[in-house]
């Protein structure tokens, strides 16, 4: 299975600024994924980053608020501009990882973001 | 859109089963994935489901029935360290890892 490495872990940011946050998987995939984790919430898709394409943006994410690089296939950066405090969440990567008798969708270990 | 409903919260004790389910209504639906999520931890895949029936992997097993648009994940001989929250998500479309998420089942596993 795959494995996802995300930068920072975690991060204290002051409102106004932008956080980069970066995904490395140790395998080539076509689709890599970002999502939001607000407190005691669900997740919730933000957006599809396609290598070589502009993200895909789900209904409520815009690009000007999260743009997304995909530069290859085993990275992407997701940033958070202009950062509020709504904006405290966790943020997740994930990507689909098909094998011969299995299909799966794996998560990296996530970004706890707190705007203050 | 996409509505999928399971329940906030179950309680169970240790030994027993538990079966936690999940609606769904959306197009172009793909498939049914269950995740496992501890607190402050990020979701650990349980099962994927895109054909009808019942998936089993150790004490845990995952039914689908895309007619009745409903899945149920059945965990057996329940331990301590399975209290988290279950997530069930729904594949749309031709983009397999593209999920939208229920709100989560907190379950607690009392001893």
């Amino acid at each position: 299975s795959a494995v996802i490495s995300q930068k920072p872990s975690r991060d204290i940011c002051q409102r106004g600024t932008s956080l980069t946050i970066q995904c490395q998987v140790d395998s080539q995939v076509t689709m890599m994924f970002w999502y939001r984790q607000q407190p005691g919430q669900s997740l919730t898709l933000i957006a599809t980053a396609n290598q070589g394409s502009e993200a895909t943006y789900e209904s409520g994410f815009v690009i000007d608020k999260f743009p997304i690089s995909r530069p290859n296939l085993t990275f992407s950066t997701l940033t958070v501009s202009n950062m509020s405090p709504e904006d405290s969440s966790i943020y997740l990567c994930s990507v689909e990882d098909k094998a011969e008798d299995a299909t799966e969708a794996f998560f990296g270990q996530g970004t706890r973001l707190t705007v203050v | 859109g996409q509505n999928i409903d399971q329940p906030t919260e179950m309680t169970a004790t240790e030994g027993a089963i538990v079966q936690i389910n999940c609606t769904y209504q959306t197009s172009g639906f793909n498939g049914l994935f269950w995740y496992q999520q501890h607190a402050g931890e990020a979701p650990t895949f349980l099962s994927y489901n895109v054909l009808d029936g019942l998936e089993e992997k150790g004490r845990f097993s995952s039914f689908l029935s895309r007619s009745k648009g409903y899945s149920y994940l059945l965990l057996k001989e329940l331990q301590m360290k399975d209290s988290a929250s279950y997530l069930c998500a729904v594949s749309r479309g031709s983009t397999l890892g593209r999920l939208y998420f229920g709100r989560g089942t907190q379950l607690t596993v009392w001893p």
